[in-house]
């Protein structure tokens, strides 16, 4: 089974705080992705990842910025957090399903910024 | 138009009834469909994927796909209170990229 872990489920931070979040994959997947999703307005990509040290931007980066140094390991960063931030954050590897690939999600972490 | 469009609900159904579940998309040249269950508070599952014209049935879910009229469905038999959750389907357009409809919300009442 894919496993798919964020570092955290629940998070509170302050206006202007730089804010970092984990997620770690155990399936030696090239890609991974982060989203975000809000009431009314779905899942929405917010960086990609296709391999170590590559970033691609999705639909909605402003205000994020991501790492990946190590290829089971991509984390999120919000330079400076604002509280239109406040948000579910989703991790996503893209692995096999069938005879395609689809994108396996992690638990998620809620982001409250005050 | 939206790529991957769903009613977003909620759908309610009686414990035991068929939930029908629709999905249409816009680029003709998808081939790779997949169902989500998303409970509230909780990350994405995936529980069906279907490639090919025709039903796909896993225990009490079957997946349909019709590409001529382009959607997918997801009907669930003999729903129960647990199945209830957002349920969101997802497909791959040309260009690769993996495109999620908003979500259907299903309510099974006891």
């Amino acid at each position: 089974d894919v496993k798919v872990t964020q570092s955290s489920r629940y998070l509170v931070k302050r206006t202007g705080e730089k804010v970092f979040l984990e997620c770690v994959q155990d399936m030696d997947h090239e890609n991974m992705f982060w989203y975000r999703q809000d009431p009314g307005l779905g899942l929405r990509l917010i960086y990609f990842s296709y391999d170590v040290k590559m970033k691609e931007k999705g639909d909605i980066p402003e205000g994020y910025s991501v790492s990946r140094e190590k290829k089971e390991r991509f984390s999120l960063i919000l330079e400076s957090a604002s509280t239109n931030q406040t948000s579910m954050y989703l991790c996503a590897s893209r692995g096999i399903a069938g005879r395609s690939d689809t994108q396996y999600f992690g638990p998620g972490t809620r982001l409250t910024v005050l | 138009q939206k790529e991957v469009e769903q009613n977003s609900g909620p759908l309610s159904v009686p414990e035991g009834a068929i939930a029908s579940l629709n999905c249409t998309y816009s680029d003709r040249g998808s081939q790779s469909f997949f169902w989500y269950r998303q409970y509230s508070g909780k990350s994405p599952e995936l529980i069906m994927f279907i490639y090919s014209n025709g039903d796909k049935e896993d225990g009490r879910f079957t997946a349909q796909l019709n590409k001529a009229s382009q959607y997918v469905s997801l009907l669930i038999r003999d729903s129960q209170p647990s199945d209830s959750a957002t349920y969101l389907c997802a497909g791959y357009n040309q260009g690769g990229k993996l495109i999620f409809g908003q979500g259907t919300e299903l309510s099974v009442k006891p």
